[in-house]
């Protein structure tokens, strides 16, 4: 089962700010199967980006996903504050698994 | 717009069947091409796949949950359903329907709002 762990845990940014979001994999992943997630308090996950860095519907340019093999990267550029949130990134290889999160909260 | 909608008992007992449902609506699971999922979340395992199911019935199910998990489909209701026999307290949790890419990509768009279910005496 690949792995995958999330760093920082914790980012604190203010409104404007770039936020660079990192998922390791303990394997590589295929990068048409590794996808990030947004989720709010109270609220289901949201697709943000699928493939490493395809956005998904109506997802705001100001996010962007890059990377391949083990390392992947999250970039939210110009952060609004409704970007406040916990983001996590998801594989698949043989079974569907998901980072720990990393939460980026207001400084 | 195509919306999930997850149904079933708050709480269930020790050693009994957690049941869940999930009402898809607009778009029919029928000759869609996407799997559909039941995802958890849990403080202690964050979220972790159950399994997908086709609309032929194909299922893939994660084999962490030791078996204990069987989904369903029943196109002409527009549901799939997740049964998960001897649940503990390690079963609580929030559970999300989800469509789910299985062909080319992999990804679960959109989701449902979650069902909150508590194994308790």
């Amino acid at each position: 089962e690949i792995v995958l762990t999330q760093s920082p845990g914790t980012l604190s940014l203010s409104p404007g700010e770039s936020a660079t979001l990192s998922c390791r994999a303990s394997q590589s992943v295929k990068s048409r199967y590794l996808a990030w997630y947004q989720q709010k308090p109270g609220q289901a996950p949201r697709l943000l980006i699928y493939g490493a860095s395809s956005r998904g519907p109506g997802i705001p340019d100001r996010f962007s996903g890059s990377g391949s093999g083990t390392d992947f990267t999250l970039t939210i550029s110009r952060l609004e504050p409704e970007d406040f949130a916990v983001y996590y990134c998801q594989q698949f290889d043989d079974i569907f698994t998901f980072g720990p999160g990393t939460r980026v909260d207001l400084k | 717009q195509l919306q999930l909608q997850e149904s079933g008992p708050g709480l269930v007992k020790p050693s009994e069947t957690l049941s869940l449902t999930c009402t898809v609506s607009g778009d029919s699971i029928s000759g869609s091409s996407y799997y559909w999922a039941w995802i958890r979340q849990s403080s202690g395992k964050g979220l972790e796949w159950i399994g997908s199911i086709y609309d032929s019935g194909t299922t893939h199910y994660n084999p962490s949950l030791n078996g204990r998990v069987s989904i369903s489909v029943d196109t002409s209701k527009n549901q799939f359903s997740l049964k998960m026999r001897s649940v503990t307290a390690t079963d609580t949790a929030v559970y999300f329907c989800a469509r789910n890419e299985f062909f080319g990509n992999r990804r679960f768009d959109p989701w449902g709002q979650g069902t909150l279910v508590t194994v308790s005496s």
